[in-house]
């Protein structure tokens, strides 16, 4: 079954911390995506990256760092997690289309993960 | 830089009201646009798509037209049910440069239907 796995679902740690949330996906995809969701702001890309060893931010980098070291996967690493990184995470892929703006973006299910 | 408005919400209805969820975007370019829905404890689905002017997205009842004169995407179904309550986001797609792949999301409307 083609899709987008996130580990683990559902995270409480406490301030500094460092943890890692896995994404994984097994369709193949160079585009990778990590967003958060906060109520009243819907959406906002932290990091992308558009294929092995190339990753750039998004709007919302801040406390966050990812790597691609294999096409498949995509960590998202915060080093000292704050309680404002309370929030809801997706990682996302999709195949790159030359010259084309369509781009569907298959989501995994989610992590919560709350700050203490 | 590109921005989506979604009507704000919740939005409740009863079985078989008809549903209009209005959303607005700021673009350069020619964007696609996005439907996506979020049902309880998951991620985002894709619900239709439109990838030109005047292009109508639909999808299990649901649809939405692309109008590039009014910068438009609003979502419409004719008779709603209980199973159609979920969270839903309008959100845009930028062609080329650094934003390339970049969803643009709204801040979501979520829905309830009681029956």
């Amino acid at each position: 079954e083609a899709q987008v796995t996130q580990n683990p679902r559902y995270l409480i740690t406490v301030t500094g911390k460092k943890l890692t949330v896995t994404c994984s996906q097994n369709m193949n995809h160079e585009y990778m995506s990590w967003y958060r969701q906060d109520p009243g702001l819907g959406l906002r890309q932290i990091y992308y990256s558009m294929n092995v060893e190339v990753t750039d931010k998004g709007d919302v980098p801040e406390g966050y760092k990812v790597s691609r070291k294999e096409k498949r996967n995509f960590p998202l690493i915060l080093e000292s997690p704050s309680p404002n990184q309370t929030s809801l995470y997706f990682c996302a892929s999709s195949l790159l289309l030359s010259g084309s703006s369509y781009n569907e973006q298959f989501f995994g299910p989610g992590t919560r993960l709350t700050v203490l | 830089g590109n921005s989506v408005t979604q009507m704000e919400g919740p939005v409740t209805l009863s079985e078989e009201a008809f549903l209009t969820i209005n959303c607005t975007y700021t673009a350069t370019g020619y964007p696609s646009l996005f439907w996506y829905v979020q049902y309880p404890g998951e991620g985002l689905q894709l619900l239709l798509k439109a990838t030109k002017a005047d292009d109508k997205g639909s999808n299990k009842g649901f649809e939405a037209t692309y109008r590039k004169e009014t910068t438009s995407f609003h979502l419409e179904k004719g008779s709603v049910q209980v199973s159609d309550s979920a969270v839903y986001f309008c959100a845009l797609s930028s062609s080329g440069g650094t934003s390339y792949g970049k969803l643009t999301f709204g801040q979501g409307t979520i829905l309830t239907v009681h029956p």
